[in-house]
């Protein structure tokens, strides 16, 4: 069946560090890849998405590109700041069915 | 971007009462609407899917007469946890999908505590 990998967290960092979440997948067919953020005590918050291999979904600095030859989906930011400080889930979705989670991995960033 | 309102965010309850949260979508129809429960510092576990106008469907090991679904609408579900008891206690997340999109937008989640 379809899963998700992610590394373990905790990820701890210092302001303005390099991010790199791995994250990979196991699917049949061709499913649409997100990843997802949850601030303390909130729900979850789309954070980028790609549909097809190479693309690259990017928001608010983070960057993560869809490589079907890696089977892989990681995570990356240039340069971390506190308020990045959460929970980021990767999941994998196919057409509308359910979507697959990964573990979660916390990223904490000290000043 | 799609908004989902999910309410109350926080319900303290004594153990052997029900409880009720809501899950709007805000300006969007859901078609669709996940209830996910998550423990501490874990990830999400899908408790049911439901569409609008129809029964929910329960994942495995998840007790329907427990937690009842209902979406009579394009725009709000419900989940309702009967006779709760303090293994109930849990953070509640819902989440909709619109008809013509396979991208879920999450509620705030509820975080339930059974005295």
């Amino acid at each position: 069946g379809n899963s998700v990998t992610q590394m373990e967290g905790p990820v701890t960092l210092s302001e303005e560090a390099f991010l790199t979440i791995n994250c990979t997948y196991t699917a049949t067919g061709y499913p649409s890849l997100f990843w997802y953020v949850q601030y303390p005590g909130e729900g979850l918050q789309l954070l980028l998405k790609a549909t097809k291999a190479d693309d690259k979904g990017s928001n608010k600095g983070f960057e993560a590109t869809y490589r079907k030859e890696t089977t892989s989906f990681h995570l990356e930011k240039g340069s971390v700041q506190v308020s990045d400080s959460a929970v980021y889930f990767c999941a994998l979705g196919k057409g509308f069915q359910k979507l697959v989670f990964g573990t979660g991995t916390r990223l904490l960033v000290s000043p | 971007g799609a908004v989902v309102s999910q309410h109350p965010s926080r319900v303290i309850c004594k153990s052997g009462t029900s409880v009720k949260i809501e899950c709007r979508s805000l300006d969007f129809q859901a078609t669709t609407m996940f209830w996910y429960r998550q423990f501490p510092k874990k990830s999400l576990m899908l408790m049911a899917t439901s569409n609008e106008g129809s029964k929910a469907t329960y994942e495995q090991g998840v007790e329907k007469d427990k937690f009842l679904i209902n979406h009579a609408s394009l725009t709000l579900s419900t989940l309702t946890v009967t006779s709760a008891h303090p293994e109930d206690s849990s953070f509640y997340i819902c989440s909709a999908r619109g008809r013509d999109e396979n991208i879920q937008y999450f509620g705030a989640g509820t975080r339930l505590s059974v005295l």
